[in-house]
């Protein structure tokens, strides 16, 4: 597709279930990320890979979550043991990334989101 | 951590008025951005300004950065209803590690 490509759409999980959740970006893009956006904030930043590799994991909230993107392509987010705070929108967004050192970042561009809710 | 803090956090005005939304940050930046959110929807990139640019327009948009007072501003000239969304505006670093960081936001209605 055209588009940034998140599956599910919708997730309702019990407390303590493993959950994946799937991002497809943008073909040509390098850059992926993944945010977290609950109702009436802003997206809060949790990884971002450059390539297969995580160039920065730092706003992974603990040692439950995990992303990879073993291909450069597809990403999967993964969460374990879920908790009823784990619930939210999960954001991926694609682009051509920050590029050469000393140059800016370019636009984002975000899929629909998967919203995750646990009970 | 939320970079930015928006203000107002909502605006409700009428078709036809201008809109004016204002993202502070804290740090220094390489580039700052304003995105846009319809209801349950994912972010659209609106515009992105440089931190060696004052002002930038693009349509109906106008963007503001002053880095001496970590601010910018954006400006929607003759609303429509449709322009009703959230606001976010985001700040990049690049030696931060080449993320966005995103503020809290303003949720604008523009009533018709």
């Amino acid at each position: 597709g055209a588009g940034v490509s998140q599956t599910p759409s919708n997730k309702v999980t019990e407390k303590g279930k493993y959950v994946e959740l799937r991002c497809d970006p943008i073909s040509g893009h390098t850059a992926l990320y993944w945010y977290r956006q609950s109702l009436g904030q802003g997206p809060e930043f949790l990884i971002y890979f450059q390539g297969t590799g995580a160039a920065d994991d730092s706003g992974l909230p603990n040692d439950r979550f995990f992303a990879v993107r073993p291909e450069g392509s597809v990403s999967t987010l993964k969460i374990q043991r879920t908790e009823r705070g784990d619930s939210a929108v999960y954001l991926c967004a694609s682009s051509f990334g920050p590029g050469l050192a000393g140059s800016s970042a370019g636009e984002l561009f975000f899929g629909e989101g998967s919203r995750l809710t646990v009970l | 951590s939320q970079q930015g803090e928006e203000d107002p956090q909502a605006l409700s005005i009428q078709e036809g008025e201008n809109a004016t939304m204002n993202c502070s940050y804290k740090t220094s930046i390489n580039n700052l951005q304003w995105y846009r959110q319809n209801s349950g929807r994912g972010l659209v990139h609106l515009i992105l300004i440089r931190s060696n640019e004052r002002e930038k327009h693009s349509g109906r948009l106008r963007v503001t950065l002053d880095t001496s007072k970590k601010s910018s501003s954006l400006l929607i000239t003759a609303s429509r209803a449709a322009d009703t969304a959230s606001y976010f505006c985001a700040t990049f670093l690049y030696n931060q590690g080449g993320k966005l960081i995103f503020g809290q936001g303003t949720e604008l209605s523009v009533k018709p």
